[in-house]
């Protein structure tokens, strides 16, 4: 089936940089993406999400870009701090009633201090 | 803002045995609830999910069933465990108007 998948499995940046972490999606139907960040043994936590009516969205040190043309995805840190450092996976909504999110493979971010 | 319960933290279990992984949610009321599993290194494939008590939707065949007894509690449950049935199990929760899941802090199965 359709499914969403990143650019890059690992990602390794210095303290205080800008940290692009990338994502591919397939679905066309997709109308909503979100992204997540996951520590070591700990759920996913929220961090930004998207719908397809919009190509930027803001929050605090973070933009989400939706370039739907090339089916891309991506997630900017701003002044990335160590506590960054984790698995940040994004996810798809691919319609439907049930909201059942596709999630891709995740990306390990490393902030070296 | 809901809170979603999870336990225990960590399970090691011998092939063979049962299985019972119990979430509980709070501070949301008709929740559709998620099973997820994650494999080492892997990302979360779908399990199961329910809109409702008593729906349970599978994704994918497998050894694991789940029930939802109560509205804001959902059961993850094997007869018998298999080796392949270890990994980190997260249960999650989302609302019927809105895409975005709330993840618990998982449960660690080993199966031995």
């Amino acid at each position: 089936g359709e499914s969403v998948g990143l650019h890059l499995p690992t990602l390794s940046v210095q303290e205080g940089d800008n940290s692009i972490i990338n994502c591919a999606y397939s679905n066309s139907a997709s109308d909503y993406f979100i992204w997540y960040k996951q520590e070591s043994g700990k759920g996913p936590q929220f961090i930004i999400d998207i719908r397809s009516n919009m190509d930027k969205r803001q929050g605090q040190r973070v933009t989400v870009l939706l370039n739907k043309t090339v089916k891309h995805l991506s997630l900017q840190i701003a002044a990335t701090q160590p506590g960054d450092s984790a698995v940040y996976f994004c996810a798809e909504n691919s319609g439907g009633s049930n909201y059942k999110l596709t999630f891709g493979k995740g990306t390990l971010l490393t902030v070296n201090p | 803002s809901q809170t979603i319960h999870q336990w225990p933290a960590t399970l090691v279990q011998p092939v063979g045995s049962p299985l019972s992984l119990e979430c509980t949610v709070e501070g949301t009321s008709n929740p559709n609830l998620y099973w997820y599993r994650q494999a080492a290194g892997r990302g979360l494939q779908l399990l199961f999910y329910s809109v409702g008590i008593g729906q349970i939707s599978s994704e994918v065949p497998q050894n694991l069933s789940a029930s939802r007894p109560q509205d804001r509690q959902f059961i993850l449950s094997s007869k018998k465990l298999l080796l392949s049935d270890s990994g980190f199990y997260l249960c999650a929760c989302g609302q019927p108007s809105n895409e975005k899941l709330f993840f618990g802090s998982g449960t660690q199965l080993s199966v031995l």
